[in-house]
């Protein structure tokens, strides 16, 4: 079975600490690796996706890596604005479409 | 462009009660996903629709939960005898494509059931 984890399950930091937020993930076949920002009372924002191990995408502060067994979130200089939670999520060979969601990282970052 | 739109935004119901809650997808978009979101966790996968057609209802926790797509555009989930259990955020995404195709999902703002 399809299995996300992300950690850790919270994370504060000072605005300009960059730090990384982690997902592990278990998988039959990976289809796509997806990175979304969830605000609260919000629905989730995409970020990235990323297909293959070796890949990496950026934007802005964010950038997304992929290993065969881990994805991470890594954030350069954060500011206040990027708090929220990230959610990562997988999709795999052997299910039809939808995606399996880790529990999300939620990120303070404080001024 | 308009994304993913949901109503109501909010909904109190009654124990036993039926809800309904409606998902507007991105236009044109051919695939159609419903999650439940409980708090301080994941949105969790409930059904999809291809068009008219549901392909996956696996995810759809009782018979007491039903989706439709009618016309492959709008969709309403329909949770009937409404439970406390039941309480939590619904999401409603669309992708453009469908059929085992790694494509994005785009969320809508979800809607807020509580059951007391």
């Amino acid at each position: 079975e399809d299995q996300v984890t992300q950690s850790p399950e919270a994370l504060r930091l000072q605005e300009g600490e960059s730090s990384s937020l982690n997902c592990s993930y278990t998988v039959s076949g990976l289809r796509g690796l997806f990175w979304y920002r969830q605000d609260p009372g919000k629905g989730p924002e995409f970020l990235f996706t990323l297909y293959s191990a070796g890949e990496e995408k950026e934007k802005e502060r964010l950038k997304a890596t992929l290993t065969k067994k881990e994805s991470f979130l890594h954030i350069t200089a954060p500011k206040p604005e990027d708090s929220a939670t990230y959610l990562c999520a997988v999709q795999g060979a052997y299910n039809n479409n939808d995606m399996r969601f880790g529990a999300g990282t939620r990120l303070t970052v404080k001024p | 462009g308009a994304g993913v739109s949901q109503s109501p935004r909010y909904k109190v119901a009654k124990r036993g009660q039926d809800v309904a809650l409606r998902c507007d997808p991105i236009s044109g978009h051919v695939s159609l996903f419903w999650y439940q979101q409980a708090l301080g966790q994941g949105p969790e996968f409930l059904t999809y629709f291809q068009n008219e057609a549901q392909l996956d209802k696996s995810g759809l926790p009782s018979d007491r939960f039903f989706a439709e797509r009618p016309e492959g555009s709008v969709s309403t989930l329909k949770i009937q005898r409404t439970q406390q259990e039941d309480s939590a955020v619904y999401l409603c995404a669309s992708s453009l494509v469908g059929a085992k195709v790694q494509e994005t999902q785009y969320f809508g703002p979800g809607t807020r059931l509580l059951v007391l």
